[in-house]
């Protein structure tokens, strides 16, 4: 059964970087055709779609975020990562890191499952 | 950017009621359209995927309709666990964005 689980710092200072590492069970990231994503959600709001990446290393972002965030594989083809630079209070939400799946038929359509628990990071002097 | 947007934010509903939400895209989308439940505390779970495919094990009180740049979600016969709140996303353009939510409360 695949699962996914982030980890990393839960509090950051001002102008840090924020880490996160997700870990996948249950497959290999680089056995499958799927991409991988992160997505945030700030406490008390909505969604964000942060980025995506396929394990052959494309990658799509946000571009709200683009000049900031850097989404890889880390090698041990079990773990994918999301780096964000210069975190302000704003950057403080719940991330979640998950599986894109890709419709068969209608090329393109994508959605997010599994998704991990998510992991709180706030940003705070 | 495509913009997402969903109404009402919030209603109040009974157990039994039928409920639809509506999502709105700023443009075409064509069916690139997914929903998904939110409950507290807790990481958003697929229901549709495509616009009106429904995800395997929802229930099939749920169903998705819509095209261009119009859809709804359409939950009858509301149970205790469907208080929730409920997001659209488009996947037809990158980045694949969100509804703000719709939060469906007793």
């Amino acid at each position: 059964q695949l699962q996914l689980q982030e980890s990393g710092p839960g509090l950051l200072k001002p102008s840090e970087t924020l880490s996160l590492n997700c870990t996948v069970s249950g497959v290999s990231i680089s056995s499958t055709d799927d991409y991988w994503g992160w997505i945030r959600q700030p406490p008390g709001q909505g969604l964000e779609w942060i980025g995506i990446i396929y394990y052959g290393g494309s990658t799509y972002y946000n571009p709200s975020l683009k000049s900031r965030v850097t989404i890889s594989v880390v090698t041990s083809e079990k773990q994918f990562s999301l780096r964000l630079r210069s975190v302000t209070a704003a950057d403080t939400a719940v991330y979640y890191c998950a599986r894109v799946i890709q419709h068969q038929l209608l090329y393109g359509a994508s959605w997010f499952d599994p998704w991990g628990q998510g992991t709180l990071v706030t940003v705070s002097s | 950017d495509i913009q997402m947007t969903q109404s009402p934010s919030s209603l109040s509903a009974s157990v039994g009621d039928r409920v639809t939400i509506t999502c709105r895209a700023s443009q075409s989308i064509s069916s690139y359209l997914n929903w998904y439940q939110q409950k507290p505390g807790k990481a958003p779970k697929i229901l549709i995927y495509a616009a009106s495919s429904l995800q395997s094990g929802v229930p099939s009180r749920f169903s998705g309709s819509g095209s261009g740049t119009d859809y709804t979600l359409t939950i009858v016969s509301l149970q205790h666990e469907d208080f929730a709140t409920y997001y659209c996303q488009q996947s037809y353009t990158v980045p694949h964005t969100f509804g703000q939510g719709t939060k469906v409360e007793i």
